[in-house]
């Protein structure tokens, strides 16, 4: 069974830093992109970043800079290093696997979420 | 890039009432389109993906169509585990992923 679990959400004021982990199982990790998305309160879904198989990696505008997506294949874990955090980076974060190795097919499978409030 | 327009923004239905949203995209995307399906405090669920075919697991009276710009969902006959949020997904062109801004199915 796939399972995906998010963890190092929390309270961080402006500024701050924070690292998401996202512990995956139930399939070979290292053959698949992995992908961050986000969803600020009352709003809708929003793409944050994708690394690759090959350990590529994408960025939205609005993270790109602050944020650092990584991949531990022997640890079957992927990471989102935030920092400089903002007021709008305030959202339950998603780690979700890509369906196919292809990258365009969707995420078929996503974790439970980790809220992550910027505030002071 | 490539921007995602759903429509309606909100909807109110009945159980048993066919139901359509739209996916329209600002520029080509082929049939690189998904579905996804979300309700409060969850997680989105995968319905449909390349436009039109259909996740293991998701019920028939899911349906998807369109390339190119535009895109349909379509639930047959909406049952009252369906009202929920539905996203689409553009994986033509990244970054970045958009998403559509959601369609809310509600109760009428």
């Amino acid at each position: 069974e796939v399972q995906l679990l998010e963890s190092g959400g929390g309270l961080v004021q402006p500024g701050g830093s924070l690292r998401l982990s996202c512990a995956a199982s139930g399939f070979t990790f290292s053959s698949y992109a992995m992908n961050w998305v986000r969803q600020a309160p009352g709003k809708g879904l929003e793409w944050v970043s994708t690394i690759t198989s090959g350990d590529n990696t994408y960025y939205a505008d609005s993270v790109k800079g602050r944020f650092t997506i990584s991949r531990d294949n022997f640890k079957n874990t992927l990471y989102l290093q935030m920092n400089s955090l903002r007021a709008d980076d305030t959202a339950v974060y998603y780690c979700a696997k890509d369906h196919y190795a292809s990258g365009t097919y969707g995420n078929d499978y996503w974790g439970q979420g980790t809220l992550v409030t910027v505030s002071s | 890039d490539i921007k995602l327009t759903q429509s309606p923004s909100f909807l109110s239905a009945s159980v048993g009432d066919r139901v359509t949203i739209t996916c329209r995209a600002s520029q080509g995307i082929s049939s690189y389109l998904v579905w996804y399906q979300q309700k409060p405090g969850k997680a989105p669920k995968l319905l449909i993906y390349a436009a039109s075919t259909l996740q293991s697991g998701v019920p028939s009276r899911f349906s998807g169509s369109g390339s190119g710009t535009e895109f349909t969902l379509t639930i047959s006959s909406l049952q009252p585990e369906d009202f929920a949020t539905y996203y689409c997904q553009q994986l033509k062109s990244y970054p970045p992923r958009t998403f559509g801004q959601g369609t809310k199915v509600e109760i009428k």
